[in-house]
């Protein structure tokens, strides 16, 4: 089974702080995204990964930053955390489309990092 | 723009057949996907849709009409673990995912 894990479950941090949130995952998968989810609206892409130490905008990588220094783990910080920033963040990954291993490109989540800002 | 359209909450009786519908209007289309979401947990995937009609898959199934810019998730024999969000994901044609809202789905006995 593919295994996306997060390093927190729950956190909750003070505005201005440095905030660290480690995803990662056991599928050798090329790809890794983080993602923000918040009520009433779609998930909405920060930033992704395509490769080691290569990283990509998302729609709204604002306030964020990220860190791809192996292949199984994607970091999102958040330089100086506020309160607008309170969410859950999602991480998940694939494969490249196109992969020789077929169908798999298919992304798969870890279980989320609910975040609270105060 | 990019716009992915589902009704924002649904609500279906135990034994029942439910369909959730997805409209979208996006750039360009690479293929259509439904995840499944229970409240405090991660997506997990349902189905995938590229070509036009019907893909089963025991009691789920999912419809695409791409001339329509629609889709729609058919859930049979409706059981209680199936309350949860389902989520609806177009592909551009860069590989990236542009998700709707989502549609909670509520079982009743």
């Amino acid at each position: 089974d593919v295994k996306v894990t997060q390093s927190s479950r729950y956190l909750v941090k003070r505005t201005g702080e440095k905030v660290f949130l480690e995803c990662v995952q056991d599928m050798d998968h090329e790809n890794m995204f983080w993602y923000r989810q918040d009520p009433g609206l779609g998930l909405r892409l920060i930033y992704f990964s395509y490769d080691v130490k290569m990283k990509e905008k998302g729609d709204i990588p604002e306030g964020y930053s990220v860190s791809r220094e192996k292949k199984e783990r994607f970091s999102l910080i958040l330089e100086s955390a506020s309160t607008n920033q309170t969410s859950m963040y999602l991480c998940a990954s694939n494969y490249h489309s196109g992969s020789p291993a077929g169908f798999t490109d298919t992304q798969y989540f870890g279980p989320g990092t609910r975040l609270t800002v105060l | 723009g990019q716009n992915i359209d589902q009704p924002t909450e649904m609500t279906a009786t135990e034994g029942a057949i439910v369909q959730i519908n997805c409209t979208y209007q996006t750039s360009g289309f690479n293929g259509l996907f439904w995840y499944q979401q229970h409240a405090g947990e991660a997506p997990t995937f349902l189905s995938y849709n590229v070509l036009d009609g019907l893909e089963e898959k025991g009691r789920f199934s999912s419809f695409l009409s791409r001339s329509k810019g629609y889709s729609y998730l058919l859930l049979k024999e409706l059981q209680m673990k199936d309350s949860a969000s389902y989520l609806c994901a177009v592909r551009d044609p860069n590989y990236q995912l542009i998700w709707g809202a989502g549609t909670k789905l509520i079982i009743k006995p």
